[in-house]
């Protein structure tokens, strides 16, 4: 399958919110409800932020997320200087397969 | 609390092999699916394989069908992947990751995998 469709870079101020997107086709983002997220910080593993519709337990209420046909996205308010990262969206592609997004380096100015 | 150790990267010259391996804790091991999951240096996140609680069905991406084999051993705890036939493009930090109802939910710190001569 083909990667997932992200913005190469976002950026905010602190307080502000910022919205990335993530598109697929009707194979993966449009055809099953299992569109998660992803944060990761330099040298660190991703960690999920984001998953359906529910964050994961400790994870800030400023991150939400929705999907909308082939698209999904994650909006992050409040922006804060520790949102700072690579953000990666990824979704169920059917035949117990996944597929990522290229990535998002958030900046927060 | 879920953890999960990857070991086993290393260098090893292209055509060589490799065996990585995850031991995890915090959860009842045969209750879950499990993945690998891989990211070249300074690129994005790839779905490497699939295997089932039981060990019984497993998946790969096209990249490294053929080549690559997921296994696991539920009475070890232990998730394994053996690489073969090497490529300088199979560089990568690999990451075990738990499958949660069809989500990647919780990954391993990873280890490195680094193919050249």
């Amino acid at each position: 399958q083909s990667a997932l469709t992200q913005p190469r870079s976002v950026s905010g101020s602190p307080g502000q919110s910022v919205t990335i997107s993530c598109t697929g086709t009707s194979s993966d983002v449009g055809g099953y409800n299992y569109v998660s997220w992803y944060q990761q910080h330099p040298g660190k593993a991703p960690k999920m932020i984001y998953a359906v519709t529910e964050r994961p337990s400790g994870v800030p209420d400023r991150f939400s997320g929705s999907k909308s046909g082939n698209t999904a996205s994650l909006t992050i308010s409040g922006l804060q200087a520790e949102d700072e990262a690579d953000y990666y969206c990824c979704s169920y592609a059917g035949s117990y397969s996944w597929v990522f997004g290229g990535g998002t380096r958030l900046t927060v100015l | 609390e879920v953890q999960l150790v990857e070991s086993g990267g290393n260098l090893e010259q292209p055509g060589g092999s490799l065996r990585l391996s995850c031991v995890v804790s915090g959860f009842t091991f045969i209750t879950y699916s499990m993945n690998w999951v891989r990211q070249a240096p300074g690129k994005g996140l790839e779905w490497v394989s699939f295997i089932n609680g039981r060990g019984n069905t497993m998946y790969y991406a096209d990249s490294v069908k053929g080549r690559f084999t997921i296994s696991r051993d539920n009475a070890k705890n232990s998730l394994y992947l053996q690489m073969n036939s090497l490529r300088g493009e199979d560089t990568a930090v690999y990451y075990c990751v738990r499958d949660y109802q069809w989500l990647l939910s919780d990954w391993g710190q990873g280890t490195l995998v680094t193919v050249s001569s």
